[in-house]
């Protein structure tokens, strides 16, 4: 069964510091990856995918992901945190079996301290 | 750039009742997902329709029916409300069909309260 883990509910980091949300997933064949990001009350936006290609993705915001296919990982990272990137974000698996849809993570509660 | 417009945002209905849930894509986007978010959850995916037809089914209850018309908005019609269909209700379209490949835009959302 295809799967997405985000083993933490909440990630807190001083502004200016790295930030790292992490996200695994189960999946048969090549995964289409993503992450969200959600706002409180308002809808999920886009941040970046990984497809094909270069391991290391570049996103929106200076969000970026690697793609780890021995770790079956897809971590979000970010060289330095703002106080505005404190938000809810989601990792995403494409199903390319069955029902075509996201499979979504719990979730990640990031929570950016001034 | 024009967005996913969702109507109404918020709603307020009591058991029983009856309530439709509008979704306007993306111009030029032919693929409509709806998702159900409840509180302190992950979205989950309902129903898709790909060039008006329905494409995939997800977790939506049979008391729930949608559609998707000629000029691509979605209704997600929604009966016998339950005080459990308190949620958020999201549209999202993509220019892709069901590829996968290209990333869903999100609509702000109709907060759903049965009451």
């Amino acid at each position: 069964a295809q799967s997405v883990a985000q083993p933490e509910d909440q990630v807190n980091v001083a502004e200016g510091n790295p930030l790292t949300v992490k996200c695994t997933y189960s999946v048969s064949g090549n995964p289409y990856l993503f992450w969200y990001v959600q706002y409180p009350n308002r809808g999920l936006q886009f941040l970046l995918k990984y497809i094909t290609g270069d391991n290391l993705v570049k996103g929106s915001y200076g969000f970026e992901a690697e793609f780890n296919k021995s770790q079956t990982s897809f971590h979000l990272k970010k060289p330095s945190a703002l106080v505005s990137d404190s938000a809810l974000y989601f990792c995403a698996v494409w199903r390319t079996s069955g029902t075509y849809k996201y499979i979504f993570g719990t979730g990640t509660r990031l929570k950016v301290l001034a | 750039a024009a967005g996913v417009i969702q109507s109404p945002r918020h709603l307020i209905k009591e058991k029983r009742e009856t309530a439709t849930l509008k979704c306007y894509p993306i111009p030029r986007h032919d693929t409509v997902y709806w998702y159900q978010q409840g509180p302190g959850q992950d979205p989950q995916f309902l129903i898709s329709f790909y060039e008006k037809m329905q494409s995939d089914k997800g977790s939506i209850p049979d008391r729930f029916s949608a559609q998707q018309f000629s000029d691509y908005h979605s209704e997600l019609n929604m009966s016998s409300l339950e005080l459990g269909d308190s949620a958020l209700y999201f549209c999202a379209s993509s220019p892709s069909g069901t590829s996968g490949s290209d990333e869903q835009f999100f609509g702000p959302g109709t907060r759903l309260t049965v009451l």
